[in-house]
């Protein structure tokens, strides 16, 4: 069975300083990707950054980048020099093996202070 | 191009009452996935299709829920009997490839809010 866990339900960040979001995974299936969405305060759901079980290199995104530590099945989202508009839900996400469906973590609600 | 669009945007209905949630996909995109979103929380997994053939229905909760997508493209989720317990955000995604090989980014729709009072 594939989990997501987040472990922040909220966190907060100064703006122009970088944040780490934390996701750790858990699957049995040698291939999966893990992906990052964004939700803000309107409810739309935004796709941000891929990392694919094989790539060797951390996928990075403009100010966004995947530390993906495969030995520790983690794949956590840094944002750089964040800004006011980064304040939003973020949601980890996985697919793994065959099946293609995402499964999501529970979410954390950063809030970049000005 | 255009994004992924649902209808209605919103919807109220009667408890008992049946509804029909309508997603219209990115052109050309191959899958399309249904998930149930409750507040505060990440979707969750209903169904899915490759073309017209729906692939995976392990996540619709109970024979109430029906989805469909008879010509590859539009497809409609079926909520028949609604119950309060349904009231949620209704998510549509559809990605470009069905590859085995792949996991491909999955474009969101802006949801259908149901409220079954």
């Amino acid at each position: 069975a594939q989990k997501i866990t987040q472990t922040q339900p909220g966190m907060f960040v100064q703006e122009k300083e970088a944040v780490t979001l934390d996701c750790t995974y858990d699957t049995s299936d040698p291939s999966y990707g893990l992906f990052w969405y964004k939700q803000p305060s309107s409810g739309e759901m935004i796709f941000l950054i891929y990392q694919g079980s094989y790539d060797q290199q951390n996928a990075t995104e403009g100010r966004y980048s995947l530390n993906f530590q495969k030995a520790r099945k983690s794949a956590n989202l840094v944002i750089s020099a964040s800004q006011l508009g980064d304040s939003a839900m973020y949601f980890c996400a996985m697919s793994s093996g065959s099946a293609r469906q995402l499964t999501f973590g529970s979410g954390t609600q950063l809030t970049v202070l000005p | 191009g255009a994004g992924v669009s649902q209808s209605p945007r919103y919807k109220v209905t009667k408890r008992g009452q049946d509804v029909a949630l309508r997603c219209d996909p990115i052109s050309g995109h191959v899958s399309l996935y249904w998930y149930r979103q409750a507040l505060g929380q990440g979707p969750e997994f209903l169904t899915y299709f490759n073309y017209e053939a729906q692939q995976d229905k392990s996540g619709l909760p109970n024979d109430r829920f029906s989805a469909e997508r008879p010509e590859g493209s539009i497809s409609t989720l079926t909520i028949q009997r609604t119950e309060q317990r349904d009231s949620a955000m209704y998510r549509c995604a559809s990605t470009r490839t069905s590859g085995s090989n792949t996991h491909n980014e999955q474009f969101f729709g802006p949801g259908t809010r149901l409220t079954v009072l």
